[in-house]
């Protein structure tokens, strides 16, 4: 089976703007789990989407949003970016409730 | 609160000697236990998992971990380190089936093992 895809891998974006993160699960995956990584604060959890739906959320501003479709694909997006966003966003699947988390190679966000 | 606790920032160990990182975790009833590796620049990958029975799991590449109910801690281990095992470590907790907190990892702040030649 192929691993979990995230695309794009690198993004440059300025203060202000907005960008949108794709992660593609393992296939037959239907949860699938953002993480932020930062030096700072290490790995922290943003939300997770099970079957379309929110079903959890981390301690994060509004400006962090995320929606999942129905073949299991989720997007993450944030608005109106800070230097603070900077950071490796990681998406993981699992196939199931509370089951092992399988990680994407992340994408790497700068903001400038 | 639920809380993991990697107490070793940086560890370097020679290569061919054992490796033992040190996981303590709080979490209100028994979690689901993780150890993750990550190489630089890449995501996270599996090394291991405990959910229940046998308190003494084996993982890839020749690492095994140990669960201690008494002591809150879930320690990673290996006999013998070689230089490509050089990554940052991290130790994780989840909920169990049927928890509310769904798909969420807590993690440590990591280990970076450093491996001498």
């Amino acid at each position: 089976k192929a691993g979990v895809t995230q695309t794009p891998r690198y993004l440059i974006k300025t203060r202000g703007q907005q960008v949108t993160l794709s992660c593609s699960p393992i296939s037959g995956h239907r949860s699938v789990s953002w993480y932020q990584q930062t030096p700072g604060q290490g790995l922290q959890f943003l939300f997770e989407y099970f079957s379309e739906t929110q079903r959890n959320k981390g301690n994060f501003p509004g400006r962090f949003s995320g929606r999942q479709f129905s073949n299991s694909r989720s997007e993450m997006n944030v608005s109106t970016l800070e230097l603070g966003d900077s950071a490796l966003y990681l998406c993981a699947s699992s196939s199931r409730d509370q089951e092992t988390q399988y990680f994407g190679p992340g994408t790497r966000l700068l903001v400038l | 609160a639920q809380s993991v606790t990697q107490p070793d920032i940086h560890i370097t160990v020679s290569e061919g000697a054992s490796l033992e990182l040190r996981c303590n975790y709080s979490y209100g009833a028994t979690p689901y236990l993780f150890w993750y590796v990550q190489s630089p620049g890449q995501g996270l990958q599996l090394l291991l998992k405990y959910f229940s029975g046998d308190t003494l799991v084996q993982g890839i590449k020749g690492f095994e971990a140990e669960f201690k109910r008494s002591q809150s801690s879930f320690n990673l281990r290996k006999p013998s380190v070689h230089w490509s095992d050089a990554a940052e470590y991290f130790c994780a907790v989840g909920p169990q089936h049927g928890s509310s907190n769904t798909g969420k990892l807590i993690f440590g702040q990591g280990t970076t093992l450093q491996v001498k030649p």
